[in-house]
């Protein structure tokens, strides 16, 4: 199975502040990564999927690129319902699995 | 609007079986195949496998083959998860989600508000 790592796994921030998380990925996933965002007692959703396409709904402060192995998520401008855990998906090959998560909260 | 509504929350004995269910709307149910997450406490998300709502084909991770049964009824768009031989590890959020695939593997677009199992003796 494809082994999915996130970097940092906690990371503390400001309303306003440009934030950047890092998903690796064991092997070569060419473009298939998605990015979910969750909160607690919620379901994971979706934010990204193909590296860097936005799902419907999805405001542009969020944007991800990445190819291969490495990936990011940033979201420009912090804001306070941004504080979550996000995590990355591959689904390049099967099984499809996820990165351990990165939480984001109050500095 | 695309929706997953599960079933409520359970409370099983080790040993025992559990079956969750996911009912859609929104969208043309057997246009999709329905998949199951899990997130037990402190975990990664764990993808358990599909169920195919058309012809009832399914695939599950190796992890719980032998265990895991997904079905589909299609007259109450509507699918389930069972699982069996219940431990304490089984602890955990168990969601149905709608796929985005790519040729080999899918991500999820939208998911089920999530169903907590716990195993308890």
């Amino acid at each position: 199975d494809i082994q999915m790592t996130q970097s940092p796994s906690s990371l503390s921030a400001s309303v306003g502040d440009r934030v950047t998380i890092t998903c690796r990925a064991s092997q070569g996933i060419s473009n298939y990564l998605a990015w979910f965002q969750q909160k607690p007692g919620k379901a994971p959703k979706s934010l990204i999927y193909a590296a860097s396409n936005l799902q419907s709904g999805v405001p542009s402060k969020f944007s991800g690129s990445g190819s291969g192995t490495d990936f990011t998520l940033t979201i420009s401008s912090l804001q306070p319902e941004d504080f979550a855990i996000y995590y990355c998906q591959q689904y390049n090959s099967h099984p499809p699995t996820f990165g351990g998560g990165t939480r984001v909260d109050f500095k | 609007q695309v929706q997953l509504v599960q079933s409520g929350a359970e409370v099983k004995k080790p040993g025992a079986s559990v079956k969750v269910s996911c009912k859609a709307s929104g969208y043309t149910f057997t246009g999709y195949y329905m998949h199951w997450v899990r997130q037990a406490p402190g975990q990664r998300l764990e993808w358990m496998g599909w169920s195919n709502p058309n012809n009832g084909g399914t695939r599950y991770a190796q992890k719980f083959q032998g265990r895991v049964s997904m079905t589909s009824d299609t007259s109450i768009t509507t699918s389930y998860m069972e699982l069996s031989s219940l431990t304490s590890d089984d602890t955990a959020v168990y969601y149905c989600a709608r796929p985005i695939c790519s040729t080999l593997s899918c991500t999820f677009d939208y998911w089920g508000q999530g169903t907590l199992v716990t195993v308890s003796s």
